[in-house]
C-alpha cells in the first residue's frame, strides 16, 4: 500500500544554523506534496506545498525539494528559530480525493 | 478570519458511551476532512466530505463510526459504543473546493474513554 515515511525520528540543530527534514514516498502516482508543523497540543499547521511538476518551491525562510526519481522529498528551514521546536509530518495525496497519506513524524529541537 | 473549528476540545466518555465530535470549517471552505492521531503516531486519514455527501470513507472502520456534514451546521464525527483504543485526537481540516491539497486543520478533540 502507500506509504510515506520521515527518515530520522528526531533531529537537533543550534539555533541560527538551517534545517533539513527528509521524507520519502512509496506512491508514484501523488502528485502533491505537504509539509506540516504540529507543536504540543495543537493541530497541524499548514507550512508549504509541492505539486510533483515542480521540483522546488520556495515560501518564508522555508524550501521543499522534490525529487520524484527516488521518491524523496525535504523541507529546508534556514536560520532555525527556537519556534521552529515541533513535529514535523509530511503527506501525500492523488488525484482529487483530497485523502492525505501521513509520515510518522520528525521532532525538530533546537538548542539556543 | 477564524481558522478550523473543533468542540469539543477534550471529550471524556466511558466505554459503552457515546462521542459526537463537531468540526465548523474554515469561512470559504467546502471540502472537510477527518484525521485520527495515536499518541507518538502520524495522522491517519478517516473520512472526506462535502455538505450533504460522503466522497471517501475508505479511513472509516466498518462499525460504530460515521460521519456526516449537512446542509447547515457543522461536520458531526459520530463514535458509538466507545471503547478505549478509541482513546486518540481527532482532527478535522477543511480546504476550498479547487484547492483539495491545502488543508487547514483545527485544534483536534481529545477523546479519552475511561
Amino acid at each position: 500500500g502507500e506509504s510515506v515515511g520521515l527518515h530520522l525520528p528526531t533531529l537537533s540543530v543550534q539555533e541560527g544554523d538551517n534545517s533539513i527534514i527528509n521524507c520519502a514516498y512509496s506512491n508514484s502516482a501523488s502528485d502533491y506534496f505537504i509539509w506540516y508543523k504540529q507543536e504540543s497540543g495543537k493541530g497541524p499547521q499548514f507550512i508549504i506545498d509541492i505539486r510533483s511538476n515542480m521540483d522546488k518551491r520556495q515560501g518564508q525562510r522555508v524550501t521543499v525539494l522534490l525529487n520524484k526519481t527516488v521518491k524523496h522529498l525535504s523541507l529546508q528551514i534556514a536560520a532555525t528559530q527556537p519556534g521552529d521546536s515541533a513535529v514535523y509530518f509530511c503527506a501525500g495525496g492523488s488525484g482529487n480525493t483530497g485523502k492525505l497519506i501521513f509520515g510518522q513524524g520528525t521532532t525538530l529541537q533546537v538548542k539556543p | 478570519n477564524a481558522g478550523v473549528m473543533q468542540n469539543p476540545r477534550h471529550l471524556v466518555r466511558r466505554r459503552g458511551q457515546e462521542a459526537r465530535l463537531r468540526c465548523s470549517p474554515m469561512k470559504g471552505h467546502s471540502h472537510v476532512y477527518w484525521y485520527r492521531q495515536l499518541p507518538e503516531e502520524g495522522l491517519k486519514f478517516m473520512v472526506y466530505l462535502q455538505k450533504e455527501n460522503i466522497i471517501d470513507e475508505s479511513g472509516m472502520p466498518k462499525e460504530r463510526f460515521s460521519a456526516e456534514f449537512p446542509k447547515e451546521g457543522p461536520s458531526i464525527l459520530r463514535i458509538q459504543q466507545v471503547v478505549r483504543g478509541d482513546s486518540a485526537a481527532y482532527f478535522c481540516a477543511s480546504s476550498r473546493v479547487d484547492t483539495y491539497y491545502e488543508q487547514y486543520f483545527g485544534p483536534g478533540t481529545r477523546l479519552t474513554v475511561t
